[in-house]
């Protein structure tokens, strides 16, 4: 079947611009997530929706990101004002559950000039 | 912040042999999970060991898990060039759904 998917691949914007990446995830699984991963570090979590619902946002740095899931499948990570330090890969991953196994897409490369 | 951390940050060998890869973490996890990434794109997922176990396997891969040292290990036995990559170990740190990766080891397989 098919994996998790992202669009877009990459997204080149200027600073100050709002931004919105797409996650769309294996089917059937319950659990969605975001990660961030600079140049030469380890993904770091941003947030968690388990169906429709953000059950763990403690990984967002500041409020101008924001994610949503309204259906419980497509997520939608969304960042105003975006800022030079904001230019990152942002991965989006599933579980069928939760704690399991998650499942990457192949990311968004996102540059602010 | 990361849990993780691998060692060492980079392993340069030659097709044939064995790469061995560590990875040390602080809390107490229900598993432990080994990722590779080419050209800093998507992860794939290797394999998941929990905490109750001390050793998987999955073809030419051997996980082995020491909870009372907080640490993993990855060997990939009879490497080949294509194994070249980034490998990230990745705890789920408790009693929480989201990954904490280490920050990674860089594996370079020369042919």
């Amino acid at each position: 079947g098919a994996g998790v998917s992202q669009t877009p691949s990459n997204k080149v914007t200027e600073k100050g611009k709002y931004v919105e990446l797409r996650c769309d995830p294996i089917s059937g699984h319950t659990a969605l997530y975001w990660y961030r991963q600079s140049l030469g570090q380890g993904p770091e979590f941003l947030i968690y929706f388990q169906g429709t619902g953000a059950a763990d946002d403690s990984g967002l740095p500041n409020d101008r990101f924001f994610a949503v899931r309204p259906e419980g499948s497509v997520s939608t990570l969304k960042i105003q004002r975006t800022e030079r330090g904001d230019s990152a890969v942002y991965l989006c991953a599933s579980s069928q559950t939760g704690r399991d196994t998650q499942y990457f897409g192949p990311g968004t490369r996102l540059t602010v000039l | 912040s990361q849990q993780g951390e691998e060692d060492p940050q980079a392993l340069s060998i030659q097709e044939g042999e064995n790469a061995t890869m560590n990875c040390s973490y602080k809390t107490s996890i229900n598993n432990l999970q080994w990722y590779r990434q080419n050209s800093g794109r998507g992860l794939v997922h290797l394999i998941l060991i929990r905490s109750n176990e001390r050793e998987k396997h999955s073809g030419r891969l051997r996980v082995t898990l020491d909870t009372s040292k907080k640490s993993s290990s990855l060997l990939i036995t009879a490497s080949r060039a294509a194994d070249t990559a980034s490998y990230f170990c990745a705890t789920d740190a408790g009693n929480t759904d989201k990954l904490i990766f280490g920050t990674g080891t860089r594996l370079q397989v020369f042919p």
